[in-house]
């Protein structure tokens, strides 16, 4: 069973960067395809990016392209996921989650972080 | 983007009771679509993938149908731990979309 578990809270001023972590027990990274989605207060579910096993590179959603970067350390099975030029619609709990395979569905999902876009 | 739209986007129900929820997708994607569960403060988990397989531990009074454009989770007699929001979400293309949810409420 795939456990993750996300590092805490943040709180940021605009144009800062913030680099969130999920730490993975169960299964090492290498055999995972782990994704980000995050979630504005009050709102609905948008998916950030993730890798894609097929071409061994990371997509991202064009909306957060050149400012967001997805990064691995298999050493510690650890994920991170750090948004730069933060502005406060950046407001949200964002998620890590793992991708069976590539399929493009997310079955086990970190506990969320809340990262607070305030000056 | 492919747009996934919810409907209703909320909805009360009593305990027992039988509840439908749909999907809409603004293409065709096959049966490239997941329901997920969120409860408030918590991580979404999944429960239906590929348009109608009932994912490993989920109850069998979740279920999901529909191919191409059209799906719909039907949730058979109601339990008090099912009033919760329900998302659907297409993974037939990259960016992955999720719809707007629907709130699940007790009458």
């Amino acid at each position: 069973q795939v456990q993750l578990v996300q590092s805490g809270a943040e709180v940021k001023k605009p144009g800062a960067s913030v680099k969130v972590s999920c730490k993975v027990s169960g299964h090492t990274l290498t055999e995972l395809s782990m994704h980000w989605v995050r979630q504005a207060p009050g709102k609905g579910l948008e998916w950030m990016g993730g890798f894609d096993p097929e071409d061994g590179e990371r997509i991202y959603a064009l909306k957060f392209q050149g400012r967001v970067s997805m990064t691995e350390d298999t050493s510690t099975d650890t994920a991170y996921m750090e948004l730069s030029s933060l502005r406060s619609e950046d407001t949200a709990v964002y998620y890590c989650a793992t991708d069976p395979a590539g399929s493009g569905l997310f079955d086990f999902w970190g506990q969320g972080t809340l990262v607070t876009v305030s000056s | 983007d492919i747009q996934m739209t919810q409907s209703p986007s909320s909805l009360s129900a009593s305990v027992g009771d039988r509840v439908t929820i749909t999907c809409r997708a603004s293409q065709i994607i096959s049966d490239y679509l997941n329901w997920y569960q969120q409860k408030p403060g918590k991580a979404p988990k999944l429960l239906i993938y590929a348009a109608s397989s009932l994912q490993s531990g989920v109850p069998s009074r979740f279920s999901g149908s529909g191919s191409g454009t059209d799906f719909t989770l039907t949730i058979n007699s109601l339990q008090p731990e099912d009033f919760a929001t329900y998302y659907c979400q297409q993974s037939y293309s990259t960016p992955y979309t999720f719809g707007q949810g629907t709130k699940l409420e007790i009458k």
